[in-house]
């Protein structure tokens, strides 16, 4: 059964860097047939998506934070990374991963985790 | 580009059937048959209720269906239950590799 896993520090300061890692287990990030995707979740607001990242390496952008965003891969560990520069108070939100069998949506969701920007 | 517009909140009664707009642009909802339904318990992660339109998952409950029209789609819950209670987002293929949610609609069964 395909799981996934986000993980990362809980607490990141104004203008430092947001990194995050989704483990996959019960499947592979060099699937061909799938898509990884990263959407995060403000407290008590909407879902938004942030980008994804294709097997070959191919990455798509939320064009809103493209500027600050980068999402890799690490084949050999199964897992895929966000990183998002100069973070604000309004980075502040739940962070989910998921797995897209196209790009156009996502069929399996990681549990969130809550990342506060505070100093 | 700019969330696609869902109600803040609809409610219904045991039994009865509900629908869900998400209105969105001819740029995104109007372009495309790519729109998906997520359900969002409290606490909880997204779940995939409907993809490409009207297409159901394996699992999912046949009492969840999907539709559009123009730049308008629509999720329909028939037989309302109280599980049925949660938060429910629209999302669409918004052109060049992007995508878009809608605001979402806490749905209250009364």
């Amino acid at each position: 059964q395909l799981q996934l896993q986000e993980s990362g520090p809980g607490l990141v300061k104004p203008s430092e860097t947001l990194s995050l890692t989704c483990t996959v287990s019960g499947g592979y990030i060099s699937n061909s047939s799938y898509y990884w995707g990263w959407i995060r979740q403000p407290p008590g607001k909407g879902l938004e998506w942030i980008g994804t990242i294709y097997y070959s390496g191919n990455t798509y952008y939320n064009a809103s934070l493209k500027s600050r965003v980068t999402i890799s891969e690490d084949t050999s560990k199964n897992q895929f990374s966000l990183k998002l520069t100069s973070v604000t108070a309004a980075d502040t939100a739940v962070y989910y991963c998921a797995r897209q069998p196209t790009l156009k949506y996502f069929q399996n969701w990681g549990q969130g985790t809550l990342v506060t920007v505070s100093s | 580009q700019s969330a696609l517009t869902q109600p803040a909140s609809v409610s219904g009664s045991p039994g009865q059937s509900i629908t869900i707009s998400c209105t969105g642009t001819s740029s995104d909802v109007g372009s495309y048959n790519l729109v998906s339904w997520y359900q969002q318990h409290p606490g909880k992660a997204p779940k995939l209720m409907i993809y490409e339109v009207s297409k159901r998952p394996s699992g999912v409950s046949n009492r969840f269906s999907g539709s559009k029209s123009g730049n308008t789609a629509s999720l329909t819950i028939s037989g309302l239950q109280a599980e049925d209670e949660a938060d429910y987002y629209c999302c669409s293929y918004a052109g060049s590799n992007t995508l878009v949610f809608g605001g979402g609609t806490e749905l209250t069964v009364l």
